[in-house]
């Protein structure tokens, strides 16, 4: 079975930083680009950031571009991402994705993680 | 960036009733459009990808439709447990943007 099961949220004050985790399980890691995702309270989800396969691309949207870096160890098959400079709006729900298509940048999100909540919050 | 604006924001439907959510794309985006549901407080679920491509294990009464910048999303006999909120995403080119997202809820 396919599992991401996610870790590290938690409440941190502005300016603060923390670092989510993403442990996945029944698939070929390294084969898949893997995604954040988040959802403020009560809001839509809004996409976060993306890294290839093997590590050598990433993109991030321009709302927590030079705050958050994600990354991955394809040899523990754990993705990352580290949240610096972290502001109130950034307080969400966290959700760690699968690229589903193998060795494809192109495909849609599936599965998701269970998501984990971050609060900004002094 | 590429904007996705679905409608209408908040459906409301009875047992059994056809249902149809749009969703625009602000540039064209090919069949590179995924749709996704989400319950209260639990992770979105992949249903649709490249447009109409029915996820393996989604109920057949789900389909998808559309081309380059008009999507739809159709449930033809909405079931109890379709009550929830549908998102459309692109994933055309970064970065891939959701729709604002349709609530589907009991008239």
């Amino acid at each position: 079975e396919v599992q991401l099961v996610q870790s590290g949220g938690g409440l941190v004050q502005p300016g603060g930083s923390l670092r989510l985790s993403c442990s996945a399980s029944g698939f070929t890691f390294k084969a898949h680009s893997m995604h954040w995702v988040r959802q403020a309270p009560g809001k839509g989800l809004e996409y976060v950031s993306s890294i290839r396969s093997n590590g050598e691309f990433t993109f991030s949207a321009d709302s927590v571009k030079g705050r958050f870096t994600i990354s991955r160890d394809n040899s523990n098959d754990t993705l990352y991402l580290q949240m610096n400079s972290l502001r109130l709006e950034d307080t969400a729900v966290y959700y760690c994705v699968r690229g589903a298509g193998r060795d494809s940048t192109i495909a849609p999100f599936d599965p998701w993680g269970q998501g984990t909540l971050v609060t900004v919050s002094s | 960036d590429t904007q996705m604006t679905q409608s209408p924001s908040t459906l409301s439907a009875s047992v059994g009733d056809k249902v149809t959510i749009t969703c625009r794309a602000s540039q064209i985006v090919g069949t590179w459009l995924a749709w996704y549901q989400q319950k209260p407080g639990r992770a979105p679920k992949l249903l649709i990808y490249k447009a109409s491509t029915l996820k393996s294990g989604v109920p057949s009464r789900f389909s998808g439709s559309g081309s380059g910048t008009e999507f739809t999303l159709t449930i033809s006999s909405l079931q109890p447990d379709d009550f929830a909120t549908y998102y459309c995403q692109h994933y055309n080119s970064f970065p891939w943007t959701f729709g604002q997202g349709t609530k589907v809820q009991i008239k």
